[in-house]
């Protein structure tokens, strides 16, 4: 089946440190999706970038799909403590009324104040 | 709070016990997906729903089963527990899924 390899599988910066996470796959999808998962919580969707070559911001975050359409990255600018949890890329085949996100292993991010 | 909701919050069973885990899309949303969340394995999909119809199926085991009834919401039935089911289960609804799809909170199932 469909595989996303994510990494890092862990970082540990400092406050205000930038940060980079990246995925790729074996295959081709038409929509990358970037969530951010709290402890004892569900995945919380940050960005969606549906066009190949596309970047796309949100406050200090900001992803962009690959061109090849097999991967895509992460940056958070200027870390804050909020910012800790696991981040998951996932990519997304859609069509016809159905579809299922595929979801890469996640990047655990720790903050040190 | 997302709009999805998950009941029961935590479920402790037995060994091959069975139960049933419960969603509540957000108003609106067509489709119900099932995940399951274990340490190693990460966010796998289990099954979709759309409008009451089975449309994706995952990486379920045939002693998991799940439906989504008129009202919409959805109820995933896991049978003959075993030890290695222990996860959390989450379920996301969407309207069209083309633009992601949105978590309940999640049913931590610990089997002993």
């Amino acid at each position: 089946g469909q595989q996303l390899n994510q990494s890092p599988q862990s970082m540990f910066i400092q406050e205000g440190e930038d940060v980079s996470m990246n995925c790729t796959s074996s295959s081709i999808f038409n929509t990358w999706l970037w969530y951010k998962q709290d402890p004892g919580e569900g995945p919380v969707l940050l960005i969606a970038l549906y066009k190949a070559g596309e970047l796309t911001s949100n406050g200090r975050l900001t992803a962009q799909f690959g061109i090849t359409r097999k991967d895509s990255f992460l940056n958070i600018s200027a870390s804050i403590p909020s910012d800790v949890g696991i981040y998951f890329c996932a990519g997304l085949n859609y069509g016809g009324s159905q579809g299922n996100l595929i979801f890469g292993k996640g990047t655990k991010l720790s903050v040190k104040p | 709070d997302s709009g999805v909701t998950q009941t029961p919050k935590h479920l402790i069973t037995a060994t091959g016990q069975r139960v049933t885990l419960r969603c509540s899309p957000r108003s609106g949303d067509l489709s119900v997906y099932w995940y399951q969340q274990s340490l190693d394995q990460g966010l796998q999909f289990l099954i979709q729903y759309y409008n009451g119809e089975e449309r994706a199926k995952g990486n379920i085991l045939e002693r998991f089963s799940a439906q989504q009834f008129p009202d919409l919401h959805s109820e995933l039935n896991l049978s003959s527990l075993e030890l290695g089911d222990s996860a959390l289960y989450f379920c996301a609804s969407s309207v069209t899924g083309a633009s992601g799809y949105t978590f309940g909170s999640g049913t931590r199932l610990t089997v002993v």
